[in-house]
């Protein structure tokens, strides 16, 4: 599976989007993007998935770029309860890598 | 809907003890993970069960892991003797395909002492 960069950290305002970017240059054309969060002690919450075409849930919205090197997750009105770990993930089969992924802390 | 079920939520043992984890995944999922997450080594895949068939156990740590599934709606992990390096927290997680969204239970803290 192709490998991705994430920042390790950012921060967000409570009620404003939160835009969580990540690379992953070496995607090739079968393999989907996936992102997962983490909140402290639970278990990995799947979010969104996607091949090429933007998509929309009730919780985040997944922008890919035309070239599918780069994506955007969205989460359009942060609350403090979306502190967590963000991990972007690259697969085409049923394995989910899991790296160090993106700390992403709300504040009030 | 019930989630991912898994027990015990804790467990502490003793070095060369047997201890066994259980999961019960969602209801009509055929697919089947148990993970195991530690500080050092992150989030890592142990076994992929796949209608009740391990399909990929290359990341059973060593013999003394072995995972079974009886049925579609029960799983066990074993660790037997058990050492304090087994010491992370396991996760269960089921899917519909295997290619799919995977969802997690809410993970077994095992210490081993």
């Amino acid at each position: 599976d192709a490998k991705t960069t994430q920042p390790p950290s950012m921060d967000c305002a409570e009620g404003r989007a939160a835009n969580l970017p990540c690379n992953h240059s070496t995607i090739s054309g079968n393999e989907y993007v996936y992102w997962y969060r983490q909140i402290h002690s639970q278990g990995p919450q799947y979010i969104i998935h996607g091949l090429k075409n933007n998509e929309t849930n009730e919780m985040a919205s997944l922008i890919i770029t035309e070239d599918r090197k780069s994506s955007t997750l969205i989460l359009p009105h942060a609350t403090l309860r979306d502190t967590a770990v963000y991990y972007c993930i690259v697969r085409n089969d049923y394995k989910l890598s899991f790296g160090a992924g993106t700390t992403v802390t709300v504040r009030a | 809907d019930a989630g991912v079920i898994q027990s015990p939520r804790h467990e502490v043992t003793e070095m060369g003890q047997e201890v066994t984890l259980r999961c019960k995944p969602i209801s009509g999922h055929n697919s089947l993970f148990w993970y195991r997450q530690t500080m050092m080594r992150g989030l890592e895949l142990l076994i992929y069960f796949n209608n009740n068939v391990p399909i990929d156990d290359s990341g059973m740590p060593e013999d003394r892991f072995s995972a079974k599934m009886p049925n579609a709606s029960f799983s066990t992990l074993k660790i037997q003797p058990s050492e304090p390096r087994d010491s992370a927290v396991y996760f269960c997680a089921s899917s519909s395909t295997s290619g799919s969204g995977q969802f997690f239970g809410p993970g077994t803290r095992l210490t081993v002492l």
